[in-house]
């Protein structure tokens, strides 16, 4: 049974540029989440995706876009990045069968670093 | 005043030591809580929920005081490979946006 996968693992981009990132959710799950976590900080939650749709969104620019596929599977767009946006980038999936209790099982994130 | 807070540590202690850390809330209409539990440069890893009731999993136990607002996680005889930061999670309150606390790093040492 596959757990969350995400790729790419690492990403170097420069300021101003746009970077996609990829998410599938562990099989049986329908509900992806993205987070933002910082060296030293807790994940900032940025959205989530259920039924191809924005269910809920953090604090975040809407530089931050998503999208999910009828697979579940979703993807994370920024653009006009910022040094700032540096940062580890987690995928969350979770079933909505829970009612969104917040159970969810991580990726093992993409590492993007902004020059 | 931050929605969920944590002390960062790190708490620095002896292999076969007792542990306790506290996570704080400010909603007090939240309705689930979790510990993750994530090593360095890793994703979080589900450690376990938190009950109204309290729940036990082998050397820990995790409490939640909804009247002070806060939950804990008691680790007993500490071993090396616990050494970790411990993230609290807390839900609900009207939205399905999962609040982490920043994590509190726990160092076992010989």
């Amino acid at each position: 049974d596959a757990g969350v996968t995400q790729s790419p693992t690492h990403l170097i981009k420069t300021r101003g540029q746009q970077v996609t990132l990829r998410c599938s959710p562990k099989s049986g799950h329908d509900t992806v989440s993205w987070y933002q976590q910082a060296l030293g900080q807790g994940p900032q939650f940025i959205f989530q995706y259920y039924e191809e749709e924005e269910r809920q969104r953090g604090n975040f620019p809407d530089r931050f876009s998503g999208h999910q596929f009828p697979n579940y599977s979703s993807e994370l767009n920024v653009n006009a990045l910022l040094l700032g946006d540096s940062a580890l980038y987690l995928c969350a999936s979770s079933f909505s069968g829970t009612g969104g209790s917040g159970e969810q099982f991580f990726g093992p994130g993409t590492r993007l670093t902004v020059l | 005043r931050k929605e969920v807070e944590q002390d960062p540590g790190p708490f620095n202690v002896p292999e076969g030591a007792t542990v306790a850390f506290n996570c704080t809330y400010s909603n007090s209409a939240s309705q689930s809580f979790f510990w993750y539990r994530q090593d360095c440069r890793k994703e979080p890893k589900l450690l376990m929920s938190v009950y109204s009731s309290g729940n036990e999993d082998g050397r820990f136990t995790a409490q939640l005081n909804r009247a002070s607002q806060y939950i804990s996680l008691l680790i007993r005889d500490s071993k090396l490979s616990d050494s970790a930061t411990y993230l609290c999670v807390v839900n609900g309150g009207g939205s399905y946006i999962p609040t982490f606390g920043r994590g509190t790093s726990l160092i076992v040492h010989p």
